[in-house]
């Protein structure tokens, strides 16, 4: 059973901190990775994705991938209220017509 | 949700009854799956298509079935609906198996009574 594994939560930070997002996976052969954003009672929207080791940076999200360590995080940098949602980290599996297995999530809370 | 649907939005049915739940897609992607998402438990997935009349199972198929007769259709069926069957249903599409990720529709919440 492959497994997708986040840091407990729930994650509270107050607002312009650096939230810091982690998640581990099982499957050695994964290659994509993923990290959805999810408002409550709302559908997972993608909001970054990483192939390759290192940093991947957008606005103020960054994804970071260790494939050795069989890691990846998202940092949130300055953190809104807006931010305030549950983060879903998605690997895909090995394998013909591989599909995502997600973690199950961390809930954020930035406070004003 | 632009080009993915979800049809109905939520559903309210009783045990023992079939229930059939519509994902359809204007992308023309060749992949589509269906998740359920339960507290503790995460996006889970049912059962997933690589194409036309092409399907399979996923990690939590018991008790489910699916077809999909053309592209932009796949359809959820619950036999017989049991209350831990109760959840909010997730339809998502991909143009690729691998690298783009998926887009998920509004999903369907459903309770079993």
């Amino acid at each position: 059973q492959k497994e997708v594994e986040q840091n407990s939560g729930p994650l509270s930070v107050p607002e312009g901190a650096i939230a810091s997002l982690n998640c581990t996976y099982s499957d050695r052969g994964s290659q994509s990775f993923f990290w959805y954003r999810q408002y409550s009672g709302k559908s997972p929207e993608l909001i970054m994705s990483i192939y390759s080791n290192g940093d991947k940076e957008d606005g103020r999200f960054t994804a970071q991938l260790n494939k050795a360590s069989q890691y990846v995080s998202l940092l949130i940098r300055d953190s809104q209220p807006s931010d305030s949602a549950t983060y879903l980290c998605a690997v895909t599996d090995t394998g013909a017509n591989s599909k995502l297995t997600f973690g199950k999530g961390i809930t954020l809370s930035v406070r004003p | 949700d632009a080009g993915i649907t979800q049809s109905p939005r939520h559903k309210v049915t009783e045990t023992g009854t079939p229930v059939t739940l519509r994902c359809h897609q204007t992308e023309n992607h060749r992949y589509m799956y269906w998740y359920r998402q339960d507290p503790g438990h995460g996006l889970r997935l049912i059962h997933y298509s690589y194409g036309v009349k092409d399907t399979d199972k996923g990690e939590v198929s018991d008790g489910y079935s699916v077809s999909r007769s053309k592209t932009e259709d796949f359809l959820l069926t619950l036999e017989s609906a049991t209350s831990s069957q109760t959840s909010v249903y997730f339809c998502a599409i991909s143009e690729s198996y691998n690298n783009y990720g998926y887009t998920f529709g509004s999903g369907t919440r459903l309770t079993v009574v």
